[in-house]
């Protein structure tokens, strides 16, 4: 079964920083993309980041609302996938989930979330 | 960016109904269109992909069709376990967008 557990949410003043993680289990992580997605009720569902794999360099690509704040990694070694948030705006407030991609297109399978707050 | 608009907002209707929903891209996508089903509460889940193609796992009464910049999601006998959220999404062009969804409530 495979399963996507992210962690690292919360509260964060505007400005700050913070660092989401995602453990995947249940397929072999080290041959699939892995992505970011984002839900907040202002913009619904967004896009944020992509990481995909060794032989393609660990390309990544954001989107242009996140680029130059936010930085997504991985390290298959421990299945995991991260999200490096810096410079954080009111805007970026969201569930943030971890997802993974099927034929490099859609999102096949979806974390439970974890909450993102940016606050003073 | 490409958006993706659906319709109706908010569909009303009593289990055992038929029911359509709309997904309309401001730009042709080929069939790069993929569908999801999000419960109060949960995360989204996979319905269709590639505008038509079934998914494993997903009863038989989700079916998709539609091509370039017009997509239906449609439901046949609606049952109680369908309501919820529905989006559309494109994998035709970055950034990958998705629609603002539709609701599909109990009438």
């Amino acid at each position: 079964e495979v399963k996507l557990e992210e962690s690292g949410g919360g509260l964060v003043q505007p400005g700050g920083s913070m660092k989401l993680s995602c453990v995947a289990s249940g397929f072999t992580f080290s041959n699939y993309w892995m992505n970011w997605v984002r839900q907040s009720p202002e913009k619904g569902l967004e896009w944020v980041a992509e990481i995909r794999l060794k032989s393609n360099n660990y390309a990544t690509h954001y989107a242009e609302s996140v680029k130059g704040r936010f930085t997504i990694s991985r390290d298959d070694s421990k299945s995991s996938v991260y999200l490096q948030m810096n410079n954080l705006r009111a805007e970026d407030t969201g569930i943030y989930y971890c997802t993974r991609r099927g034929g490099y297109s859609w999102f096949a399978y979806w974390g439970q979330g974890t909450l993102v707050t940016v606050s003073a | 960016d490409i958006v993706l608009t659906q319709s109706p907002a908010t569909l009303s209707v009593t289990p055992g109904d038929s029911v359509s929903l709309s997904c309309r891209a401001s730009q042709s996508i080929s069939n790069n269109l993929h569908w999801y089903q999000q419960k109060s509460h949960e995360s989204p889940r996979l319905l269709i992909k590639y505008a038509s193609q079934s998914i494993s796992g997903i009863p038989s009464r989700f079916s998709g069709s539609g091509s370039g910049t017009d997509f239906t999601l449609s439901i046949n006998s609606v049952e109680t376990e369908d309501f919820g959220m529905y989006f559309c999404q494109q994998s035709n062009s970055w950034p990958h967008t998705f629609g603002g969804g539709t609701k599909l409530e109990i009438k």
